[in-house]
């Protein structure tokens, strides 16, 4: 199976700070279709999880364009640039090229 | 627009079959697959496994052998079956839909497993 390694597991950020989320397979995710099926998630306490980001760094409708992702391979980053309060929560990078697993999350925390 | 609720019994006894309904809208389940995932209390999201538009399935490995997904189309619903519960399959089960990504997803339902 496909093990998806996210550093760090806890961030701590102020309003405004830019804060990167690394994720790493033990593939490569790039399917044989030429897709990168590698995306992330938001889930803000007691909430669902939310999409932010997929096929590694295209932006869900809807969500601010202070979230970016890049990325190829096995090398996955999440950027957001200018953390805002409502960013709280935990962010998880999923994989779908090889089977579905979720990396184990980064709590991002506001100071 | 889109929407998917779950539903299902929040207490199940060990070894008993965990019976779940996702009843989605805004959508056709021949034009986009759904997904089942866990999260047990406080922990991180697990695949369970997912229907494709076309009917097929594809299951987590480690729950393989105790799970089966199906559904039905007319009523825009899909099932979740797993059977032999034991108290770690205690978490919140979300269904989501698939758009290359689990882009809606519903808000949960709560299943608990013990004696």
């Amino acid at each position: 199976d496909v093990v998806l390694t996210q550093t760090p597991p806890t961030l701590s950020a102020t309003i405004g700070q830019s804060v990167s989320i690394s994720c790493r397979s033990s593939q490569s995710l790039l399917h044989s279709n030429g897709n990168t099926y590698l995306h992330w998630l938001l889930q803000r306490p007691g909430q669902s999880p939310q999409l932010l980001i997929y096929l590694v760094s295209r932006l869900e409708s809807g969500v601010p364009n202070r979230f970016s992702g890049s990325g190829s391979g096995t090398d996955f980053t999440l950027k957001i640039s200018g953390v805002e309060a409502e960013d709280l929560g935990v962010y998880y990078c999923v994989q779908g090229t090889h089977a579905l697993t979720f990396g184990s999350g980064t709590k991002l925390e506001i100071k | 627009q889109v929407q998917l609720e779950e539903s299902g019994p929040g207490l199940m006894q060990p070894s008993e079959t965990l019976s779940l309904t996702c009843t989605v809208s805004g959508f056709s389940l021949t034009s986009n697959g759904v997904g089942w995932v866990r999260q047990p209390l406080g922990k991180g999201l697990v695949w369970m496994g997912t229907i494709w538009a076309g009917g097929s399935t594809n299951y987590n490995s480690a729950v393989q052998s105790r799970l089966s997904i199906s559904r039905d189309t007319s009523k825009s619903q899909v099932f979740l079956k797993m059977n032999s519960l034991q108290p770690e399959d205690t978490g919140t089960y979300y269904c989501a839909r698939v758009n290359n990504a689990f882009d809606y997803w519903g808000q949960g339902v709560m299943v608990t497993v013990s004696s």
